[in-house]
């Protein structure tokens, strides 16, 4: 079994609804962040979470929010999505040191 | 502000050939280096992590170096193969910060 899954994997949606990206990790670390790429733009960090009672924003938190249910569950909600919000959304976990990154979600906003 | 650059963009080289892919950042006060590997429209897998207080890792063909002092770090590539085509990011961690390149595509030719 993989390390780290995301739910869902694509998702198409439209403008104002309200959306809910999962991840799951199995690795046991602390660390968990949220990033979105985007073509030309690179990766880029909407959250960032180093324990279950820590969050941080990262560069572009406009628009998103999340919750770290558990060590090992760290969700991310768009409110309102719009269509600028449509990207290739990942998770991952860190040890510190390394990253570690899930499979993604592709997100489509009509 | 840290800023991580890759150059070129993308590359084509023939199969067999040895190849160098470039990552210069701003800020030489970082925790350590990680270059990924991404498939199109995959997550990144991670192949090499180099510590600041390291000069370079090796893993089969593949070669990172670091030169914290002038900002750069290179991944070599041993005769290439066709199956080595994939987006290739360089990501450094400074302050619990992890910024990402935009990465260099690869294409080997057969």
């Amino acid at each position: 079994d993989a390390d780290v899954t995301q739910t869902p994997r694509n998702r198409i949606t439209k403008t104002g609804k309200r959306i809910m990206l999962e991840c799951s990790q199995t690795k046991g670390h602390d660390r968990m962040y949220w990033y979105r790429q985007d073509p030309g733009l690179g990766l880029r960090l909407i959250y960032y979470s180093f324990d279950v009672k820590d969050i941080n924003k990262g560069e572009i938190s406009d628009g998103y929010s999340v919750s770290r249910q558990a060590q090992a569950k760290f969700s991310l909600s768009l409110e309102s999505a719009i269509p600028n919000q449509t990207a290739l959304y990942f998770c991952a976990t860190s040890d510190v040191w390394e990253q570690f990154f899930g499979p993604g979600t592709r997100l489509t906003v009509l | 502000k840290q800023e991580v650059t890759q150059i070129p963009a993308a590359l084509s080289v023939p199969e067999g050939e040895n190849l160098v892919l470039n990552c210069s950042f701003t800020d030489s006060a970082i925790y350590n280096l990680q270059w990924f590997r991404q498939d199109p429209g995959k997550g990144l897998t991670s192949l090499l992590l180099i510590q600041s207080s390291q000069r370079e890792q090796t893993s089969g063909r593949l070669n990172a170096s670091l030169d914290k002092s002038s900002g750069r770090s290179t991944l070599y590539i041993a005769a290439s193969q066709p199956g080595d085509s994939a987006t290739y990011l360089c990501a450094v961690n400074r302050d619990d910060k992890i910024i990402f390149g935009k990465g260099t595509r690869l294409h080997i030719l057969p």
